[in-house]
């Protein structure tokens, strides 16, 4: 089975300054997305970027970038520019396979981690 | 596009009552639904799949009897907790996937239950 580890629970961040959260994730297959998530007080859950294992470049979205290592099982996320709106708890999740669906193509969560944003 | 809405976003109910809560693609077809379970400061918990026009498949330790999922269009899932004890209070978050393009799934806004 697959897991997804998130080993920090909160972090804190200076407004306008980078940060980057981690995650790792076990698994023994080849081809598979990777999720990063956030989750604001509202509880809303918003997906903030995606990443295909297949693909060698890391995914960007703005202010929010990934760094992937594939061989390393490591797929950590940075926040440039730091926003006070940015605070939020933010999941990492792995979904396999890449052809599944149904059942097959249910998310794998981390435990989350806290970020606050400092003014 | 891709919004996923969630009604009602806030229930109080007597113990012993059932409660239905649903979960409405949008502006997109959704074959499968996820419904989720979350505690405060926790992460999302999966209780079961729910595939249009089968039946739903529930994670180990979800009782079916108890949370009866209904998918019967590609635009909308149910989710009833019957006999609602206070140990079901929790916020219910559904998710859902396109039909044909079913990598990312897309989060409702969440239900709170109380039951007192």
């Amino acid at each position: 089975a697959q897991t997804v580890t998130q080993s920090q629970p909160e972090m804190s961040v200076q407004e306008a300054e980078t940060v980057t959260l981690s995650c790792t994730y076990d698994t023994s297959e080849s081809d598979y997305y990777l999720f990063w998530y956030k989750q604001p007080p509202s509880r809303q859950m918003i997906l903030v970027i995606r990443q295909e294992a297949y693909k060698q470049q890391n995914a960007t979205e703005n202010r929010f970038s990934v760094n992937f290592q594939k061989a390393a099982k490591s797929f950590s996320l940075k926040i440039s520019d730091s926003q006070l709106g940015d605070a939020a708890m933010y999941f990492c999740a792995y979904r396999s396979p890449l052809w599944g669906t149904g059942a097959n193509s249910k998310l794998t969560f981390g435990k989350g981690i806290t970020l606050s944003v400092r003014p | 596009g891709a919004v996923v809405s969630q009604h009602p976003s806030r229930v109080i109910c007597k113990s012993g009552t059932s409660v239905k809560i649903e979960c409405r693609s949008l502006d997109f077809q959704a074959t499968t639904m996820f419904w989720y379970r979350q505690f405060p400061k926790q992460s999302l918990m999966l209780m079961a799949t729910s595939n249009e026009g089968s039946k739903a498949t529930y994670e180990q330790g979800v009782e079916k009897d108890k949370f009866l999922i209904n998918h019967a269009s590609l635009t909308l899932s149910t989710l009833t907790v019957t006999s609602a004890h206070p140990e079901d209070s929790s916020f219910y978050i559904c998710s859902a996937s396109r039909t044909g393009g079913q990598e990312t799934q897309y989060f409702g806004p969440g239900t709170r239950l109380l039951v007192l």
